[in-house]
């Protein structure tokens, strides 16, 4: 089973501010199929990036992902109040999907 | 629209039996797998298991093997999640998500199913 370690636990930032997330992987993510969510107290999670860099449909482009192998990065530029929340990575590329614990960014 | 509505919360009493539900709709129910997920109260996501309704294979992570049972029935485009006796370290929010392929990521999820487990 692939762990993913996330950092750091808490980010606090202002907004228009950038933040950059962490996520290291136990061993290289098979096809960096490495994934980021976000999600809201009380929402469900939410697809932003796959493929490591690829944004899913309707993510604005201040978020961007990026890393190979077993690093990875998520990027937000210029941070908008609704973008404080939990996020989290996912590698899928192996049996079992693992998350990672989460980064919470918060003002 | 692409929905996936999931079964209102439920209470339940320590070795009680539970099946919560995950109806697609808005798309073709058998082109995508459908996850389960599991939340603990303030906690973070784990992968439970996942489904493709074509034929009901599934696969489960070793952490839930055993303790839970993901099923589907692609004719009324619904996915289930059941266990045969609750206990209340179960006390947690499930969400469903749909996938395109058995690797790929979670890009629509239900709303979440709160089961709460208590004598």
């Amino acid at each position: 089973e692939i762990l993913l370690t996330q950092s750091p636990g808490t980010l606090s930032v202002s907004p228009g501010e950038r933040a950059t997330l962490s996520c290291r992987a136990s061993q290289s993510v098979t096809s960096n199929y490495l994934a980021w969510y976000q999600q809201k107290p009380g929402q469900a999670p939410r697809l932003l990036i796959h493929d490591a860099s690829s944004r899913a449909t309707g993510v604005p482009d201040r978020f961007s992902g990026s890393g190979s192998g077993t690093d990875f990065t998520l990027t937000i530029s210029g941070l908008e109040p609704e973008d404080f929340a939990v996020y989290y990575c996912q590698q899928y590329g192996s049996s079992p999907q693992t998350f990672g614990q989460g980064t919470k960014v918060e003002i | 629209e692409v929905q996936l509505v999931q079964s209102e919360a439920e209470v339940k009493k320590p070795g009680e039996s539970l099946r919560i539900s995950c109806k697609g709709s808005g798309y073709r129910f058998t082109s995508f797998w459908i996850s389960w997920v599991r939340q603990m109260p303030g906690k973070g996501l784990e992968w439970m298991g996942k489904i493709d309704p074509v034929d009901s294979y599934t696969n489960y992570s070793p952490s839930f093997q055993g303790h839970v049972t993901i099923s589907a029935d692609k004719s009324i485009s619904t996915a289930y999640l059941q266990w045969s006796s609750l206990k209340a370290s179960d006390t947690a929010t499930y969400y469903c998500a749909r996938h395109w392929t058995g690797t790929s990521p979670l890009d629509d999820w239900g709303q979440g199913t709160l089961v709460s487990v208590s004598s």
